[in-house]
């Protein structure tokens, strides 16, 4: 079945302590993002992902890091974690990021993040 | 900059009522794309349409309609004979295809709740 997983679902955590969102595609696709959604604020990009190695922020970056050594995951990484990072995370594909068919893009199934 | 705005921050109607979720978007670009997930209260992001600029063919897909108007930078949704099962949250999207943009602006979404 194609589709994008994240892991974990849950996770509540604590200040500072290091934690990685691991997300894996299995379509083959170009593009990979993140995406954190916040009431009343929408979803916003934190990071994204043209291709094998080749990251770029976001309208969100500070707190965050990915990386995309294969073409399949694309992890977000929280080196030291901070309350106002709690939120619901959502790693995104998409085909291509050209334009025409295939730009849409396909959602994990989002995990929420508790920070305390 | 690309802009999306949902005004209608939650919209409620009955079972069978024709529902309309407004977009409205700007950009500067002649190219881009817009886009409608749906996020039931399971919590997982769906993707429904995209529509390209340069194509302001309106669709229609089952009880689904968007209503693509350059003229006014809008992308509406309508639902017609509304189900319990559209109860949800809609997110409209936009993303620029001039500039290297792979940051798409998504909407703060509309909340739909129909009630039986």
């Amino acid at each position: 079945e194609a589709q994008v997983t994240q892991n974990p679902r849950y996770l509540i955590t604590v200040t500072g302590k290091k934690l990685t969102v691991t997300c894996s595609q299995n379509m083959n696709h170009e593009y990979m993002s993140w995406y954190r959604q916040d009431p009343g604020l929408g979803l916003r990009q934190i990071y994204y992902s043209m291709n094998v190695e080749v990251t770029d922020k976001g309208d969100v970056p500070e707190g965050y890091k990915v990386s995309r050594k294969e073409k399949r995951n694309f992890p977000l990484i929280l080196e030291s974690p901070s309350p106002n990072q709690t939120s619901l995370y959502f790693c995104a594909s998409s085909l291509r990021t050209s334009g025409g068919r295939g730009n849409e893009q396909f959602f994990g199934p989002g995990t929420r993040l508790t920070v305390l | 900059a690309q802009k999306v705005t949902q005004a209608q921050t939650e919209i409620s109607v009955v079972e069978k009522e024709d529902v309309t979720l407004d977009c409205v978007y700007e950009t500067r670009d002649t190219t881009y794309y817009l886009f409608w997930y749906k996020q039931p209260p399971s919590g997982e992001l769906v993707f429904l349409i995209r529509r390209n600029s340069f194509d302001e063919q309106n669709e229609i897909s089952g009880r689904y309609s968007w209503n693509f108007q350059k003229s006014t930078s809008s992308f509406n949704f309508t639902i017609t004979a509304s189900q319990v099962v559209d109860s949800a949250v809609y997110f409209c999207a936009l993303r620029e295809s001039s500039g290297g943009s792979y940051i798409p602006t998504f909407g703060r979404g509309t909340s739909l709740i129909v009630h039986p």
